[in-house]
């Protein structure tokens, strides 16, 4: 069936560090990815999305580009900051009639000053 | 505008007791989802409402679990009896319809221990 894998955590960074949190998936369509985010004692919120092969999404300094020839869809921001700390989760919609959202385990991100 | 709200934030039972969780959806999305997310694991679906219609309910266990959404607006989820492994965050979003461009919004989620 189809799943993300997401790296491991937790990841712990300084202030103004490059991030990247490597995502790779498996679907049997071409699915549309997302990458969620949750701020702690606060609900999940899209970061990010991208709907077809090579389409780059972007939002508040993170970016992360849809490759269909290496099924990934890796997070990264160039300088991050101590208000980035959060858990960050890949994630998928199969497409082709099924609009189920599959989520990866998510990925801890302490950024310290 | 107002975003998901959920009820209550904080639930502690004991094995083989009920429980009930309350959603109220984003008003005017049609499509409601309610999701269950275990510790260190990424949030599970558990059942899609299309209005007031199940459009996929397959990973619901649905010998203790139960959901409605009567008049296609707020929707309640049900464990009747609880197990220990039920010990999760139950989270409720919704969007204006399914469908993989149509963003999907997360309540705070409501947190269940059981004892």
């Amino acid at each position: 069936g189809d799943s993300v894998t997401q790296m491991e955590g937790p990841v712990t960074l300084s202030e103004e560090a490059f991030l990247t949190i490597n995502c790779t998936y498996t679907a049997t369509g071409y699915p549309s990815l997302f990458w969620y985010v949750q701020y702690p004692g606060e609900g999940l919120q899209l970061l990010l999305k991208a709907t077809k092969a090579d389409d780059k999404g972007s939002n508040k300094g993170f970016e992360a580009t849809y490759r269909k020839e290496t099924t990934s869809f890796h997070l990264e921001k160039g300088s991050v900051q101590v208000s980035d700390s959060a858990v960050y989760f890949c994630a998928l919609i199969p497409g082709a009639g099924s609009y189920q959202l599959t989520f990866g385990k998510g990925t801890k991100l302490s950024v310290i000053p | 505008e107002a975003g998901v709200a959920q009820s209550p934030r904080y639930k502690i039972i004991e094995k083989r007791q009920s429980v009930a969780f309350w959603c109220n959806p984003i008003s005017g999305h049609a499509t409601l989802y309610w999701y269950q997310q275990i510790l260190g694991q990424g949030p599970k679906l558990l059942i899609q409402f299309q209005n007031n219609g199940v459009v996929d309910d397959s990973q619901l266990p649905k010998d203790r679990f139960s959901a409605e959404r009567l008049k296609g607006v707020d929707s309640t989820l049900k464990i009747q009896p609880a197990k220990l492994e039920d010990s999760a965050v139950y989270l409720c979003a919704s969007s204006l319809v399914g469908g993989s461009n149509n963003e999907q919004f997360f309540g705070p989620g409501t947190r269940l221990t059981v004892l």
